[in-house]
């Protein structure tokens, strides 16, 4: 069980839409991350929120907007997306940022995933 | 650019014990090395982390040398369901945008 869930599973959307996926982490942690797993390539951080601050972007373009609420949730706003972004979007939580920010003992656990496809 | 390498695929049969080893030359004086287990449509899974010599769990361990520069983890007595991509993760200093995945090691288990 790694106790962080992402909702939908599966997504198909057109370039114009404009859709939202869910993270949900049931562990206490205080760090929560989304990452891009496109085919045949490594995973590519997105984001990283630590207590709620977003405290790293990767250059990532505007189309794709995070939002969190609160520790326990993340959200990733999509629109206009091009096709190029259709890729798994995995959701990830650790426990403890330290005052440094991220610690390389960090363990993180990552949820299921959300397989877009941009049409 | 620091970075990890790691061989793209390996093949194994059932009962052998497989090692896959990852290369981080420019791997810091306070990062820790991680391996993570990945099955198709799921999430990353932890298995082992260290820092230098030996590590050992119930399902791995973890031989990282003296210089540091890579290091190997070793699965014993494979099965079928030890058939997945593994990631070695160095937890690079400098920040959130130094966390690099390796490209991931697909190991097929054969019966």
């Amino acid at each position: 069980e790694t106790g962080v869930t992402q909702t939908p599973r599966h997504l198909v959307m057109g370039m114009t839409n404009k859709k939202s996926l869910k993270c949900e982490q049931h562990l206490g942690h205080n760090a929560m991350y989304w990452y891009k797993q496109s085919a045949k390539k490594p995973l590519e951080l997105m984001f990283v929120y630590s207590l709620e601050e977003r405290v790293e972007n990767n250059s990532v373009p505007s189309r794709f907007s995070p939002e969190c609420p609160n520790s326990s949730h993340l959200f990733l706003h999509l629109h206009t997306l091009q096709p190029e972004d259709s890729a798994l979007y995995l959701c990830a939580s650790s426990q403890d940022p330290g005052l440094a920010g991220f610690s390389s003992t960090d363990t993180q656990y990552f949820g299921p995933g959300t397989r877009l496809t941009v049409l | 650019l620091a970075k990890t390498t790691q061989p793209i695929s390996m093949d194994s049969y059932e009962g052998q014990e497989v090692n896959i080893t990852c290369s981080h030359n420019n791997i810091a004086t306070n990062d820790y090395i991680t391996w993570y287990q990945q099955f198709p449509s799921q999430g990353p899974r932890f298995i082992i982390q260290g820092y230098k010599t030996k590590v050992t769990n119930e399902v791995a361990s973890l031989f990282i040398p003296a210089d540091r520069k890579s290091s190997t983890l070793s699965l014993p007595r494979v099965s079928l369901s030890d058939t997945a991509v593994y990631y070695c993760l160095v937890g690079f200093s400098g920040g959130y945008n130094k966390l690099i995945f390796g490209a991931g090691t697909r190991l097929a288990v054969h019966p």
